[in-house]
């Protein structure tokens, strides 16, 4: 089975920049998105295909792609940004496709 | 504008069934690869399995959790996705959506399998 590996938390304070990373074989020829899911809410895109932000989507979050990692940063963090970030992507094969164990954001 | 409506959750007993829908308007569904998510109250989203389009042989693929015993299918003369569920497991509750290989941004509110006795 594949698997995406993400740090279960990252804390950062008001203004400051968070990066979030994802780690699987794979990616180094597939694609990675990232979704933000705030409470009780159904998830948001907030970066697909490594680095491309949909409309509506504040530009202070971008995403990078470098080897066998991929980075979800978040540039002058806001205490709106507190939630679970979970980055998606598929194997080798680009048949299985797995969620990272998310990543919890704490701005304060 | 792309919608999604997931259907058909509800309380099941262990090892019982239950078929989910997922009705889709606002962009070429016969075109389109399904995904199933689900996650689990206070867990993280998890991946259920794909079906592919027509020209891709409707193929289908699982993860492990739940091969052999949830099978996707869908009718494009609908615009839905279906996901059987057989043989249920606790473990197995959840809320399940349905979203587009491709236009990831779109998601409905999913619905809610409770399987407990």
């Amino acid at each position: 089975s594949y698997e995406l590996t993400q740090p279960p938390s990252v804390s950062v304070s008001p203004g400051q920049t968070a990066r979030i990373t994802c780690s699987g074989d794979a990616l180094p020829k597939k694609y990675a998105f990232w979704y933000q899911q705030k409470s009780g809410q159904v998830p948001v895109l907030v970066i697909y295909e490594d680095n491309k932000r949909p409309s509506g989507i504040p530009e202070r979050f971008s995403g990078s792609s470098s080897g066998t990692m991929a980075t979800l940063t978040i540039s002058g963090a806001q205490v709106e940004d507190e939630a679970d970030y979970y980055c998606y992507s598929t194997d080798s094969s680009g048949n299985l496709w797995v969620f990272g164990g998310g990543t919890k954001l704490t701005v304060l | 504008e792309v919608q999604l409506v997931e259907s058909g959750g509800g309380l099941v007993q262990p090892g019982g069934s239950v078929k989910l829908s997922c009705a889709t308007s606002g962009f070429i569904f016969s075109g389109s690869a399904m995904h199933w998510v689900r996650q689990a109250s206070g867990k993280g989203l998890e991946w259920v399995g794909r079906i592919r389009s027509r020209v891709n042989n409707y193929a289908t693929v699982y993860s492990e959790s739940v091969k052999g015993r949830f099978t996707l299918s869908r009718d494009d003369s609908k615009s839905t996705a279906y996901l059987q569920m057989n043989s249920l497991k606790t473990e197995d509750t959840a809320v399940y959506y349905c979203i587009v290989e491709g236009l990831f941004d779109y998601w409905g509110q999913g619905t809610l399998v409770n399987v407990s006795s």
